[in-house]
């Protein structure tokens, strides 16, 4: 079956633009998050949807930050405007339900100079 | 934060069994233990779960202490594409949502 794909790969931008990344999760995944992975640390669950509703945004930035899944399905996670301290990974994972597995796409790395 | 610790980081040589341990000494009756590892520039996989019983996959095997404030996670047979930070996860269960929450893990360099 087809994986969790992103787009784009890399991205690099200058600090106070904005940018997007877009997500399409495996078909028939209900729940979708998106993480922030720092250099060196681990992933930081940034937001998660059940379908097309939130379930958790506790440490998505929301004066920055905004994500949403329309229609149940893509979602997109938008930065505006950039700050130098978040280039990072941005990983896209999702599941069949919230209690399932979790599978990840290949992530888009953005640096913020 | 992370309910567990790791080492971070442990070296294995080819074909020998790593034993990767966690401590997770906070853990709740129903919260299970997760692994997952991520080979460089790639997205995290899932590796294996459990509860409180031992379990096995084709990845590999989770001994869980019967008190369940620790665990290891098996790879029987290393090979150099088992290089990878390998994160072990009690899952955060906020009410009725799971989620996890990654620590920094445990670099695992599997030498020739």
């Amino acid at each position: 079956e087809a994986g969790v794909a992103q787009s784009p790969r890399y991205k690099i931008i200058e600090k106070r633009q904005s940018v997007a990344f877009w997500c399409n999760p495996i078909s028939g995944h209900a729940t979708l998050y998106w993480y922030q992975q720092i250099l060196g640390q681990g992933p930081k669950l940034l937001i998660q949807f059940q379908n097309n509703g939130v379930v958790d945004d506790s440490q998505l930035p929301k004066d920055r930050f905004s994500a949403e899944r329309l229609k149940g399905v893509d979602s997109t996670l938008k930065i505006q405007p950039a700050k130098l301290e978040d280039s990072a990974v941005y990983l896209c994972a999702s599941s069949f339900d919230r209690y399932n597995e979790q599978f990840f796409g290949p992530g888009t790395r953005l640096t913020v100079l | 934060d992370a309910k567990t610790t790791q080492p971070p980081s442990m070296d294995c040589a080819e074909g020998r069994a790593a034993n990767l341990p966690c401590n997770h000494s906070t853990i709740s009756g129903n919260e299970y233990v997760y692994w997952y590892r991520q080979i460089h520039s790639q997205g995290p996989q899932y590796i294996i779960h459990g509860l409180k019983n031992n379990e096995t996959n084709e990845m590999a095997s989770l001994i869980i202490t019967e008190d369940r404030k620790s665990s290891t996670l098996i790879l029987p047979h290393a090979t150099l594409r088992d290089t990878a930070v390998y994160y072990c996860i009690v899952e955060d269960d906020g009410g009725s949502n799971y989620k996890l929450t990654f620590g920094k893990g445990t670099l695992l360099t599997v030498n020739p």
